[in-house]
């Protein structure tokens, strides 16, 4: 089956300790995106990687990292999450099918929250 | 500054109206726009995706349209049913596997 996973799918964490968010797609795309989602601001683009050792920022990159050493997985890095990090994540990958039709396909989603 | 406005932020209909859903964008230069459901605390599901030359597509009950002059798409629902009580995003990618922008959704009420 075709899927984007994201692990873990809850998290409480403390200020200060470095947390990884894991993100895997088995559809081979090389476009692979990671958004945070808060109320009233809906979801905005953390980073986007388009393909393997390539990322760059979206709208809102400070205080996270990212790696693409290889397709399939892209992982969140926040070395010190600080409470304003506290939100829900979701990875994305996109199907880049050429002629305007790339489409997204999202994970599950994962709660973090940072207290 | 490339932005992604879905108004109004909440809407509420009886069962079995037609509705109509909007999304408006300020740089008409899109390469697709796409449209997704969320329910409570979950993913995303896509809907429909219409590329800069279409001017809609339809699923079912569904039917997304684009008028790139105007900056704006809608999403229309036929014959509303409970079930499709759900937030609604829209998300416009500007170029190939380039940065996308949601707008912040329009949270459906269908009362039975």
């Amino acid at each position: 089956e075709a899927q984007v996973t994201q692990n873990p799918r809850y998290l409480i964490t403390v200020t200060g300790k470095k947390l990884t968010v894991t993100c895997s797609q088995n559809m081979n795309h090389e476009y692979m995106s990671w958004y945070r989602q808060d109320p009233g601001l809906g979801l905005r683009q953390i980073y986007y990687s388009m393909n393997v050792e390539v990322t760059d920022k979206g709208d809102v990159p400070e205080g996270y990292k990212v790696s693409r050493k290889e397709k399939r997985n892209f992982p969140l890095i926040l070395e010190s999450p600080s409470p304003n990090q506290t939100s829900l994540y979701f990875c994305a990958s996109i199907r880049t099918s050429g002629g305007g039709t790339d489409t997204q396909y999202f994970g599950p989603g994962t709660r973090l929250t940072v207290l | 500054k490339q932005e992604v406005t879905q108004i109004p932020a909440a809407l509420s209909v009886p069962e079995g109206e037609n509705l109509v859903l909007n999304c408006s964008f300020t740089d008409s230069a899109i390469y697709n726009l796409q449209w997704f459901r969320q329910d409570p605390g979950k993913g995303l599901t896509s809907l429909l995706l219409i590329q800069s030359s279409q001017r809609e597509q339809t699923s079912g009950r569904l039917n997304a349209s684009l008028d790139k002059s105007s900056g704006r798409s809608t999403l229309y629902i036929a014959a509303s049913q409970p079930g499709d009580s759900a937030t609604y995003l829209c998300a416009v990618l500007y170029s190939s596997a380039s940065k996308i922008i949601f707008g912040s959704g329009t949270r459906l009420s269908i009362r039975p």
